[in-house]
């Protein structure tokens, strides 16, 4: 069954470091969209991504982050000068329709 | 302010009785409302989809209630089994918008 692949699924940087946190979509889909989640807290929508650009986004998604679909299959989110606050899971999920959204297994982003 | 909530006490029942969670929210106009499974430390499972103008869903054990009058979602597991305890998660996607909104969801213990 295909499925969301996220790598890594572990990362640990230092503060101020850029991250990418990569993920490879449901080929035939056409939404993709990047969440975080604060260890013990709810799943928080970061953007949305449609048509090669972006849709939406939220009030967290601010110019620390950016998102690129470089290729056919990757959809990646990058993060400059990470926070402390910044650690969390990060998950990546696509859409065929906008719909139902299919989640990957999360990179877990630790800043220390 | 728009919320979405769920029960933030888990819900502890007997294998083979019925599950039922809520989900009531607050300055919504969901086009869809979902419900997925999150395990620890893992990413959600998309499991049902209702559209606004539908009452009701099932699939196999599991089935949805839609009341956009009273702004809720009841989400039913009939014969549970210990295997179904997990956390809960109610999702709204707004008309016209490409983000989906979760809810902090409902942890579930099924025992045997």
């Amino acid at each position: 069954e295909p499925e969301v692949t996220q790598t890594p699924s572990h990362q640990v940087t230092q503060m101020g470091q850029e991250v990418i946190l990569r993920c490879v979509p449901i080929s035939n889909h056409l939404y993709f969209y990047w969440y975080r989640q604060i260890l013990g807290q709810k799943v928080e929508f970061l953007v949305s991504f449609y048509n090669n650009e972006i849709s939406e986004k939220s009030e967290i998604f601010d110019d620390q982050f950016s998102v690129e679909r470089p290729d056919g299959s990757n959809f990646t989110l990058k993060i400059r000068s990470t926070k402390l606050e910044d650690s969390a899971m990060y998950f990546c999920a696509s859409s065929p329709q906008g719909n139902e959204a299919f989640f990957g297994q999360g990179t877990r982003l630790t800043v220390v | 302010s728009q919320k979405i909530e769920q029960n933030s006490e888990a819900l502890n029942i007997q294998e083979g009785k019925t599950a039922t969670l809520t989900c009531n929210y607050t300055n919504y106009s969901p086009a869809y409302l979902q419900w997925y499974r999150q395990d620890p430390g893992r990413g959600p499972v998309f499991l049902l989809l209702i559209r606004e103008n539908e009452k009701e869903k099932r699939k196999e054990r599991l089935k949805v209630t839609f009341d956009t009058t009273l702004k809720q979602s009841l989400f039913h597991i009939t014969a549970s089994q210990p295997a179904d305890s997990a956390t809960y998660l109610c999702a709204l996607r707004n008309t016209g918008g490409f983000k989906t909104i979760f809810g902090a969801g409902t942890r579930l213990f099924v025992k045997a």
